[in-house]
């Protein structure tokens, strides 16, 4: 399948153990945080989003947690396993001129290891 | 229900031409944005479109340019292509009206172009 990044930072971790993404944002106004994954050869594939009125959100063995003094977003996922193998993105809601229009952070590929 | 469609799933195109790329967007979706994807800079938004009406774009020369008809479907065309131009191109359709959450965005495979 395509590369979707060659030079990503890279998380490794054994099947089973929780798995902690991190993420930098970069506007103090973005009020909308998405988590995304992407698989080799697909889009990327939403997995969980959090409004900035809001620290933590929780879904099917993930967590987001938003940190908006230092502006940091992070991606936990409980009970890592290979399918969990891909890149995974931030994104904010930069908004332009009142419309919507995603700015995504760089990445992170997670490798998980039987 | 179907998903966002991206036609063709890849091109080599050669340095000069010029391409277009296709997207069908989820039914009922109106909202239609466009990414480029590369090892160097990730994903960057192009542009969207919403009601056949470009309403933001993002930081790409004029050769980057794009469509939308009135069944929602979209295209987008890059004349005189550059070696730089090679990059997954995504599309992603959202029922997104002015200010909605944007998580309801769903993203395309994609189109690999290379220019050679």
């Amino acid at each position: 399948g395509e590369s979707v990044g060659l030079h990503l930072p890279t998380l490794s971790v054994q099947e089973g153990d929780n798995s902690i993404i991190n993420c930098a944002y970069s506007n103090s106004a973005s009020d909308y945080f998405i988590w995304y994954k992407q698989e080799s050869g697909k889009g990327p594939q939403f997995i969980i989003d959090i409004r900035s009125n809001m620290d933590k959100r929780q879904g099917q063995r993930v967590t987001v947690l938003l940190n908006k003094t230092v502006k940091h977003l992070s991606l936990q996922i409980a009970a890592t396993q290979p399918g969990d193998s891909a890149v995974y993105f931030c994104a904010e809601n930069g908004f332009s001129g009142g419309y919507n229009k995603l700015i995504f952070g760089a990445g992170t590929r997670l490798a998980v290891h039987p | 229900k179907a998903g966002v469609t991206q036609t063709p799933r890849y091109l080599i195109k050669t340095r000069g031409q010029q391409v277009t790329l296709s997207c069908s967007p989820i039914s009922g979706h109106r909202s239609v944005s466009w990414y480029q994807q590369t090892p160097g800079q990730g994903l960057q938004f192009l542009f969207e479109y919403f009601s056949e009406t470009q309403r933001n774009k993002g930081n790409f020369p004029g050769r980057f340019s794009g469509r939308q008809f009135s069944n929602s479907r979209s295209e987008m065309n890059v004349s005189t292509l550059e070696l730089g131009d090679s990059a997954l191109y995504l599309c992603a359709s959202s029922l997104a009206g002015r200010n909605s959450d944007p998580g309801g965005y769903t993203f395309g495979s994609g189109t690999r172009l290379t220019v050679v």
